[in-house]
């Protein structure tokens, strides 16, 4: 089954304590990318990937950290939490098509994260 | 800096109550525009993607619309299952970011 699967789904943690969020897609996509979301503020972008080791940030990306070691993966890594993170965060894959986006994006199914 | 606006905030429907949600944007060139639908507690669907002025996407009982400035999302007779957040996003031709808007609350009641 095509998915995008994300780990923890939910996480309770202490402010300044290190945390990785993966995600991974089996659907060979090129494009990967995280959000946040937020009452009142919508979804935001945090970080997306183009390709492996090809990085860059969104509107929110203070505060996070990515990589993109392989084709497949793309975790979400918060060095030193704080309470302004507690968010709802998701991983998304794309295909691109014939060097632009189709644009099909696939969504996981979100990690609530709690910082406290 | 890319903007998306939506409304309206929230909308509630009798079933078979036609109306649409409305996508204003403001990008510098826009590559494309799209339309998802998020139920909740889960990640946001995929509806439609849609490039440029005068383009149209239908599914089923939607229909998406866009112009140089905004986009619609008309529903026609919808039915309870239609219940969600309706999220529209824009991506511009200078990058890979993408914007999304605060979305519409959709409840349709039977």
């Amino acid at each position: 089954e095509a998915q995008v699967t994300q780990n923890p789904r939910y996480l309770i943690t202490v402010t300044g304590k290190k945390l990785t969020v993966t995600c991974s897609q089996n659907m060979n996509h090129e494009y990967m990318s995280w959000y946040r979301q937020d009452p009142g503020l919508g979804l935001r972008q945090i970080y997306y990937s183009m390709n492996v080791e090809v990085t860059d940030k969104g509107d929110v990306p203070e505060g996070y950290k990515v990589s993109r070691k392989e084709k497949r993966n793309f975790p979400l890594i918060l060095e030193s939490p704080s309470p302004n993170q507690t968010s709802l965060y998701f991983c998304a894959s794309s295909p691109l098509a014939g060097g632009d986006f189709s644009y099909e994006q696939y969504f996981g199914p979100g990690t609530r994260l709690t910082v406290t | 800096e890319d903007q998306v606006t939506q409304s309206p905030e929230a909308l509630r429907l009798q079933e078979g109550e036609s109306s649409s949600l409305n996508c204003s944007y403001t990008v510098s060139g826009l590559r494309g525009l799209f339309w998802y639908r998020q139920d909740p507690g889960k990640g946001p669907e995929f509806l439609f993607t849609l490039y440029s002025a005068g383009e149209e996407k239908e599914k089923e009982r939607l229909k998406a619309t866009l112009t140089k400035k905004e986009s619609f999302l008309h529903i026609t007779a919808p039915k309870p299952e239609d219940s969600a957040t309706y999220l529209c996003a824009v991506l511009p031709r200078s990058n890979y970011k993408l914007t999304f808007g605060k979305g519409t609350l959709l409840t349709v009641n039977p």
